[in-house]
C-alpha cells in the first residue's frame, strides 16, 4: 500500500520568509495529493491540492509543486505570516476512498 | 452549502465503558464518510469508510465499529473502551466519485 514521508516535523521561520514542507510516497498509481492545516483543537482544513497530470499549482501565497517521477511533492508558502503557524499535513492516494496522511510539520512563524 | 457536525466536542470516559460518537453532513446528497485517529503529535490514521448506507469497510482491526445507519450519519462505537483509544477522532465527507474529503471538528476521547 501507499506509504507517504513528511518533512520536516518542525519548521520555524521569520515573518515574511518563505517555508518549504517535503513529502514523498511510494505508490506509482497514486494521482490525488492534498495539502491540510491544522490549528490547535480544531479539524485539518484543505488548503491546497494537485492531481498527478500538473506539475505545478498555486494560490495567492501558496504553491503545491509535484514530481511524479521521482515520486515527491512540495508545499511552498511564500511571505509567510504568524497566522500560518499550524501543523501541515501532506496526504496522498488514488481512487475515491483512501488518503495516507504524512506525520506532519509543525510551522512555527515568530514575529 | 455543505456543513459537517461532530458531537460531543469532547469526552472523557472510563475503561470499560461503551462509545458513540455521531458525525453528521448536511448540505450534500451520497456523500462517502471517513473516521479518522489520530494520535497526539501523530498523523491521520484511516479507520472506516462508507460508501453507503450500511456499507462500511474497516481499515485497521481494533476495539471500534461503526455504522451509517443515514444516507448522512455516521457513528463510531466502541463496547469496552481501551485506555489506548484515547486520542482525537475526526469525521470527513467526500463527493461520490471525488476524491478531496472535508473534515469535521473532530471529538476528543479521553479514556482514563
Amino acid at each position: 500500500g501507499e506509504n507517504v514521508e513528511q518533512h520536516p516535523s518542525t519548521l520555524s521561520v521569520q515573518e515574511g520568509d518563505s517555508a518549504v514542507i517535503k513529502c514523498t510516497y511510494s505508490d506509482s498509481a497514486s494521482n490525488y495529493f492534498p495539502w491540510y492545516k491544522q490549528e490547535l483543537g480544531k479539524g485539518p482544513q484543505l488548503i491546497i491540492d494537485i492531481r498527478s497530470n500538473v506539475g505545478e499549482k498555486k494560490d495567492q501565497r501558496i504553491a503545491v509543486t509535484l514530481n511524479k517521477t521521482a515520486k515527491h511533492f512540495s508545499l511552498h508558502i511564500t511571505e509567510t505570516q504568524p497566522e500560518d503557524s499550524a501543523v501541515y499535513f501532506c496526504a496522498g492516494g488514488t481512487g475515491f476512498q483512501k488518503l495516507v496522511f504524512g506525520t506532519g510539520t509543525r510551522l512555527l512563524v515568530s514575529p | 452549502s455543505q456543513t459537517i457536525h461532530q458531537w460531543p466536542a469532547t469526552l472523557v470516559q472510563p475503561v470499560g465503558s461503551p462509545l458513540s460518537l455521531e458525525c453528521t453532513v448536511e448540505g450534500t446528497s451520497n456523500p462517502n464518510l471517513y473516521w479518522y485517529r489520530q494520535a497526539a503529535g501523530r498523523g491521520l490514521q484511516l479507520l472506516f469508510y462508507s460508501v453507503g448506507i450500511g456499507q462500511i469497510s474497516s481499515e485497521v482491526p481494533q476495539n471500534l465499529s461503526a455504522s451509517r445507519p443515514q444516507d448522512r450519519q455516521f457513528i463510531l462505537s466502541s463496547k469496552k473502551l481501551l485506555l489506548s483509544d484515547s486520542g482525537f477522532y475526526l469525521c470527513a465527507w467526500s463527493n461520490r466519485g471525488r476524491e478531496t474529503q472535508y473534515f469535521g471538528p473532530g471529538t476528543r476521547l479521553l479514556v482514563l
